[in-house]
């Protein structure tokens, strides 16, 4: 029933470990994105996927490398976490169309804390 | 460029009060403004979305009121109620860049 899933929920690890965010949307969406909010609420847009082709790339360090396997699939890993990167992690979807007015849906997000 | 400025922080409103919340932005290029509504421990999600073609839209007790050449908009609860209780957020975007920018978020409180 669930149209955006992250896994996990929750991600706790120590300083210089490499992890991975899973999402999946079952909407038959082409467009999926990462959002990062921060401790303060931020938003903020990290990275978009369409069609498995990489759209938007912020000005994120290249310890974030996205992976689009599939057009239904978006995972986030990163690489030597460092305490700075923890953040609530938000997988979203939206179907690209031909206009910019296109809901996007988020997952539930992924609280990771770097200890 | 990419900014979208949101204000008030926070808003305490009484239960059956109107709920105002307030964002301006400089990129004209931006032709969709949503409002996301997020609970705590939740992902955001749509509220309500305009486009500059209008100047207001209504839905339910939700109204936003879009002013183009003053490159503001501000969302309206009315009646609002103790489950409105959450953080809120405007965003815009264009076509071409279907990435939301986001405002900073206001956090509701409405009090019984």
């Amino acid at each position: 029933d669930t149209a955006v899933s992250q896994t996990p929920k929750y991600l706790v690890t120590q300083m210089g470990n490499d992890k991975s965010i899973k999402c999946e949307q079952n909407l038959g969406h082409d467009t999926m994105y990462w959002y990062k909010q921060d401790s303060k609420k931020f938003l903020k847009i990290m990275f978009s996927y369409n069609n498995k082709e990489l759209i938007i790339n912020e000005t994120v360090p290249n310890r974030f490398s996205p992976k689009s396997p599939d057009k239904a699939h978006l995972n986030l890993h990163i690489n030597s976490l460092e305490l700075g990167d923890s953040a609530v992690y938000f997988c979203a979807s939206s179907q690209r169309g031909g206009q910019s007015y296109n809901e996007q849906f988020f997952g539930p997000g992924t609280r990771l804390t770097v200890l | 460029q990419q900014q979208v400025k949101q204000s008030p922080q926070s808003l305490i409103v009484q239960k059956g009060g109107i709920s105002i919340i307030n964002c301006a932005y400089e990129n004209t290029a931006f032709d969709y403004f949503p409002w996301y509504q997020q609970f705590p421990g939740k992902g955001p999600a749509l509220l309500i979305a305009i486009r500059p073609d209008v100047s207001e839209k209504k839905e339910g007790r939700f109204t936003i009121s879009f002013n183009k050449s003053a490159k503001q908009f501000s969302l309206h609860i009315m009646d609002s109620q103790p489950g409105d209780s959450a953080t809120y957020f405007c965003a815009a975007s264009y076509t071409g860049r279907r990435a939301l920018t986001f405002g900073s978020g206001t956090r509701l409180q409405v009090q019984p």
